[in-house]
């Protein structure tokens, strides 16, 4: 059974930062690539960062550009994305999800984590 | 990287059929067809019910289809269920690696 599950979310100062993390279980990870998608408070789905199999590329919309990073451990089945310079529009809840190989679709996600950028 | 366009709700009785479009652009809906549409309740993490404009994971009901035209999506769903009711998204490659969601439509089963 395909499981995926985030940690790392909390409550931070704009400005600040944060990591999260995502652990897969229930496939072989490193076949797959994964992504983060997030949903501000009431609003609609946002999404922000893609990986490679690999790890070799990464892919960001401009909104989050130059201040997130993602990243993955394919020996330990996890996945990462750090999020720099927080600002109060950050917040929302980030879903990880597995990538539908050539399809631009996810398939199985994570219950999600919360990030609050407040003072 | 402009968001899709989607009505803010759609409602329908049970047994009916209704339809939830997805606006894009030539650059995304229109040039690819890697459309995909979720399903999400309140609360809960999103479900992928369409790929690929057109296609349905195992397990998704066939009450649900997906089809494009030009630059518009559409999710139908045929023989509404209560269970049907929840938010509705669509979403499009938009070339260069990139993604773009529809705003979200709020479906309620009267």
């Amino acid at each position: 059974e395909v499981q995926l599950l985030e940690s790392g979310g909390g409550l931070v100062q704009p400005g600040g930062s944060l990591r999260l993390s995502c652990a897969a279980s229930g496939f072989t990870f490193s076949s797959y690539p994964m992504s983060w998608v997030r949903q501000a408070p009431g609003k609609g789905l946002e999404w922000v960062s893609a990986i490679s199999g690999s790890g070799g590329t990464t892919y960001y919309p401009d909104s989050v550009k130059g201040r997130f990073t993602i990243s993955r451990d394919n020996s330990k089945s996890k996945f990462y994305l750090q999020m720099n310079s927080l600002r109060a529009e950050d917040t929302a809840v980030y879903y990880c999800a597995r990538d539908m190989r050539g399809s631009s679709a996810w398939d199985y996600w994570g219950q999600g984590t919360r990030v609050t950028v407040s003072s | 990287q402009s968001a899709l366009t989607q009505p803010a709700s759609v409602s329908g009785s049970p047994g009916q059929s209704i339809t939830i479009s997805c606006t894009g652009t030539s650059s995304d809906v229109g040039s690819y067809n890697l459309v995909s549409w979720y399903q999400q309740h309140p609360g809960k993490a999103p479900k992928l019910m369409i790929y690929e404009v057109t296609k349905r994971p195992s397990g998704v009901s066939n009450r649900f289809s997906g089809s494009k035209s030009g630059n518009t999506a559409s999710l139908t769903i045929s023989g509404l269920q209560a269970e049907d009711e929840a938010d509705y998204y669509c979403c499009s490659y938009a070339g260069s690696s990139t993604l773009v969601f529809g705003g979200g439509t709020k479906l309620t089963v009267l």
